[in-house]
């Protein structure tokens, strides 16, 4: 069975700041990636996704993501975080073939100080 | 267009109760899934439905059920809660379309007392 990994549980950072998320999966055949994002008081909403080709996937609002398949990763960057980018993050996996179902990590908080 | 509703917002059951959950997918989404968000922990998934039929289970006890009606809406049951169902249960919906892109709605949260 997949599973996710998301390092950090809480991360606190500076406007201007740079960001980078670690998201680990385990499962040994073809894999859809996705981070979400969960604004507070909002729905979980897709930030970025990775299907096929470009390992280096962009999403909404000037994030980022990188898949390595030799790593297992799928960790969430961005160079410069804005004070409304404070919000819990989410990496997810779904595993094609296997079980028809989206796999998620605990979450990152991430908290922008101004 | 719409996203994905879910109601109730909020509800407030005791021990041993029932409980129904409602979800309606986004238009021309044949698919809707289930999941429950207890605090500090990532979605769990419970049920997918695609078509009417269950496509997949996650690993919940069989208090938990699930339909989808003609129009693709969906319920999710819980029987004899208990205080550990205590959370916040998303509905996602998605479509062949787009691949295995989940829309979620903004959750109903369950407290059980």
């Amino acid at each position: 069975a997949q599973s996710v990994s998301q390092h950090n549980h809480h991360v606190i950072l500076s406007e201007a700041a740079s960001l980078e998320l670690g998201c680990n999966y385990s499962y040994g055949g073809t894999v859809n990636l996705f981070w979400y994002v969960q604004y507070p008081g909002q729905h979980l909403q897709l930030l970025l996704k990775y299907f096929s080709g470009d390992p280096l996937v962009k999403g909404i609002k000037g994030f980022e993501a990188e898949f390595i398949k030799s790593k297992f990763s799928f960790n969430l960057r961005k160079p410069s975080v804005q004070w409304s980018d404070t919000a819990e993050y989410f990496c997810a996996v779904w595993a094609t073939g296997g079980n028809e179902k989206l796999t998620f990590g605990t979450g990152t908080r991430l908290t922008i100080i101004p | 267009d719409a996203g994905v509703t879910q109601s109730p917002t909020h509800l407030i059951k005791t021990r041993g109760q029932h409980v129904t959950l409602r979800c309606s997918p986004i238009s021309g989404h044949k698919s809707v899934s289930w999941y429950q968000q207890v605090l500090g922990q990532g979605p769990q998934f419970i049920f997918q439905y695609y078509e009417k039929e269950e496509r997949g289970r996650g690993n919940f006890p069989d208090r938990f059920s699930a339909r989808q009606f003609p129009n693709y809406s969906s319920e999710l049951n819980v029987n004899a809660l208990l205080l550990g169902d205590s959370a916040l249960y998303l509905c996602a919906s998605s479509s062949t379309t787009s691949g295995n892109i989940q829309y979620f709605g903004a959750g109903t949260r369950l407290s059980v007392l």
